[in-house]
């Protein structure tokens, strides 16, 4: 079965400081793996995804299949970065999504 | 104003009555899909319908019930059965093939209340 763990509830970093946002998966088939946000009072919504391998708000996320995970990453983390960030990995032919349980994200000033 | 919507924002039921989550869409996406949004577990998945007149249990279905009667409208019915439906539901869109389709796109949310 396809799982998707994010092992850290809450993260909080300075501002200009790196952050890694942690995320590993387990899936039988080819993984299709998402980021998606969730600012305060916005909607969720798509980040990145693993495929088009672009930077999006300086954020970067590589897919690693041999320790199967995800981890997204900011060389210089900013205030307006602070948000709910959730990995998800897409399966079925419906393109359903797993998510994972999220990590709460606070840049301090 | 294209986008997906949701009706209505807050609500709050007493044990032992049905209550309907409305979500609409206008992006004329062929998939549609509830999720329920807990704290500390993230999003899980109830229902999805790829096409109209048709649609699939996700992974906690059971006290949940849909509809997919048109494109554009995709209806939650929380039943009595459910055991602890106080929660805040996300529904979502997306296309089946072409451009974009890999992207899923969010409404608002429902905060229900079950006391």
């Amino acid at each position: 079965a396809q799982r998707v763990t994010q092992p850290e509830k809450l993260l909080s970093v300075f501002k200009g400081a790196p952050v890694e946002l942690k995320c590993n998966y387990s899936y039988s088939g080819s993984p299709e793996l998402f980021w998606y946000v969730q600012y305060s009072r916005q909607r969720l919504q798509l980040l990145l995804r693993h495929i088009s391998r672009e930077s999006i708000k300086g954020f970067t996320a590589d897919l690693n299949k041999g320790e199967t995970s995800f981890h997204l990453k900011k060389p210089f983390a900013q205030e307006e970065d602070s948000a709910m960030y959730y990995c998800a990995l897409r399966r079925g032919s419906a393109r359903q999504l797993t998510f994972g349980s999220g990590t709460q994200l606070t840049v301090l000033p | 104003d294209g986008g997906i919507t949701q009706s209505p924002k807050y609500l709050f039921r007493k044990e032992g009555q049905n209550v309907t989550l409305s979500c609409e869409q206008n992006l004329n996406h062929d998939a549609m899909y509830w999720y329920r949004q807990d704290p500390g577990q993230g999003l899980r998945l109830i229902y999805y319908s790829q096409i109209v007149n048709d649609f699939q249990k996700g992974d906690i279905a059971e006290g949940y019930s849909v509809s997919r009667e048109k494109k554009e409208s995709f209806p939650l019915t929380v039943t009595s059965a459910q055991k602890n439906p106080t929660a805040f539901y996300l529904c979502a869109s997306s296309r089946l093939s072409g451009r974009s389709s890999y992207e899923q796109y969010f409404g608002p949310g429902t905060r229900l209340t079950v006391t």
